[in-house]
């Protein structure tokens, strides 16, 4: 399995609050990714990563913000969770050579906000 | 939006039947790749056909790619119990992949 670990896993937490996602890779790689997912939109792209500090936005990313201050950490923000983010969130890796190759997911970390 | 829609949305078979399951998307792609997701689980990559290919097999999976008409399908022989899943496409296009809704696939033993 690619070294690829999600914390917190569950998180509970309430309207207005700050939430930071954190996704750590042991294998190296270029390209990270947060996506959500939700019943009926599969999964949706969030932020993405092609590397320390260099970060783009994907097709949902209203009300998150990224950071990438070392290859391993990709971390994920919602500066005041609102309840249409309550979701299952997934990091990904990937190590593409001149296209988008394979996504190594992690397990995903479950948000709810009240 | 989606650039991936997956057909049928749900499917419900007996063991050793084939699954086969469709994914239309509408623009330029490099690659299509299929993943797998267990109830709870993180998604794994099965196969990925690139924009030249057509056909591609790996092990009990076929995928096929038909960029005229913008459109793959995932084949499962032999169905076995632990192929139930949901089954996603994704398309690719300059860094970013793209996902359908998936495909709920039921194997009934």
């Amino acid at each position: 399995d690619a070294g690829i670990t999600q914390s917190p896993r569950h998180k509970v937490t309430e309207t207005g609050t700050p939430v930071t996602l954190r996704c750590h890779q042991t294998e190296n790689h270029r390209y990270m990714y947060w996506y959500r997912q939700d019943p009926g939109h599969g999964l949706r792209l969030i932020h993405y990563s092609y590397g320390v500090k260099d970060t783009d936005k994907g097709e949902v990313s209203d009300g998150y913000s990224v950071s990438r201050s070392k290859t391993e950490d990709f971390l994920l923000t919602l500066e005041s969770a609102t309840s249409s983010q309550t979701s299952v969130y997934f990091c990904a890796i990937s190590a593409p050579s001149g296209d988008t190759g394979e996504l190594f997911f992690g397990e995903g970390s479950r948000l709810t906000v009240l | 939006s989606q650039q991936g829609e997956e057909d049928p949305q749900a499917l419900s078979i007996q063991e050793g039947e084939n699954a086969t399951m469709n994914c239309s998307y509408k623009t330029s792609i490099n690659n299509l790749q299929w993943y797998r997701q267990n109830s709870g689980r993180g998604l794994v990559h099965l196969i990925l056909i690139r924009s030249n290919e057509r056909e591609k097999h790996s092990g009990r999976l076929r995928v096929t790619l038909d960029t005229s008409k913008k459109s793959s399908s995932l084949l499962i022989t032999a169905s076995r119990a632990a192929d139930t899943a949901s089954y996603f496409c994704a398309t690719a296009a300059g860094n970013k992949l793209t996902f359908g809704g998936g495909t709920r696939v039921l194997v009934k033993p």
